[in-house]
């Protein structure tokens, strides 16, 4: 059965420190894993997008890696501001032609002063 | 700029009730979804359109209708609601399949009573 699963569900920090967050997934065969930002009462937006042969791209403050062999990805946020508090989204498209991404449930983040 | 545009942003129902979830898109995409987010779930999708005149189901569809008579506009229809379908709905466009990025409306929280 195609999963993603993210961990942890959620996550405190204090402004400026570092966080990753983790997403693991059982999705075959695969196209493309992609991170969206969720702020509270608005719709996700995209953050990164990777396919299987790219192991790694940023957005700013947000790095995403991507492990095919294992199946796994995280993404990493530095030096965390007041405005990153929101939930975190990990998407895996199952294949090129198809039209049903497999969402994670999130990773609410929350940073504080 | 608009992107995705939904309407209403809220709405409360009584059962049995029937409405039009409204969605637009000025970014001439082809693919258009819609989605619904459950409390601490990934979003799951309801119904799917890849271009005017060509709508098919998703992961839930029972309860739901849609129609795509232009490029720009993917209304989804509850003919008789019930309260499982208490959720947030989000509408969604993309110029191609699961392989392109999707951009998302700012979403409709919809409650049955």
């Amino acid at each position: 059965k195609n999963q993603v699963e993210q961990s942890p569900q959620s996550l405190i920090i204090l402004e400026g420190k570092n966080c990753t967050l983790q997403c693991n997934y059982t999705v075959s065969p695969f196209s493309n894993l992609r991170w969206y930002k969720q702020d509270t009462g608005r719709g996700p937006v995209s953050l990164t997008i990777m396919t299987f042969s790219e192991n790694t791209k940023s957005n700013g403050r947000y790095t995403a890696t991507l492990d095919a062999d294992t199946k796994q990805s995280s993404l990493h946020i530095t030096a965390s501001q007041l405005s990153d508090s929101a939930s975190y989204i990990c998407v895996v498209s199952p294949n090129q032609a198809g039209t049903a991404l497999i969402f994670g449930k999130g990773t609410t983040l929350s940073v504080s002063s | 700029n608009a992107g995705v545009t939904q309407t209403p942003k809220f709405r409360i129902l009584k059962i049995g009730q029937s409405m039009t979830l409204q969605c637009t898109q000025d970014m001439n995409h082809n693919y258009m979804y819609w989605y619904r987010q459950d409390p601490g779930m990934g979003l799951k999708l309801i119904y799917y359109s890849v271009g005017a005149g060509i709508t098919d189901k998703g992961e839930v569809p029972n309860g739901y209708n849609v129609s795509r008579s232009t490029t720009e506009d993917f209304p989804l229809r509850l003919e008789l609601a019930a309260p499982s379908q208490t959720s947030v709905y989000f509408c969604a466009s993309s110029y191609g399949g699961a392989g392109t990025e999707a951009f998302f409306g700012q979403g409709t929280r919809l409650t049955v009573v």
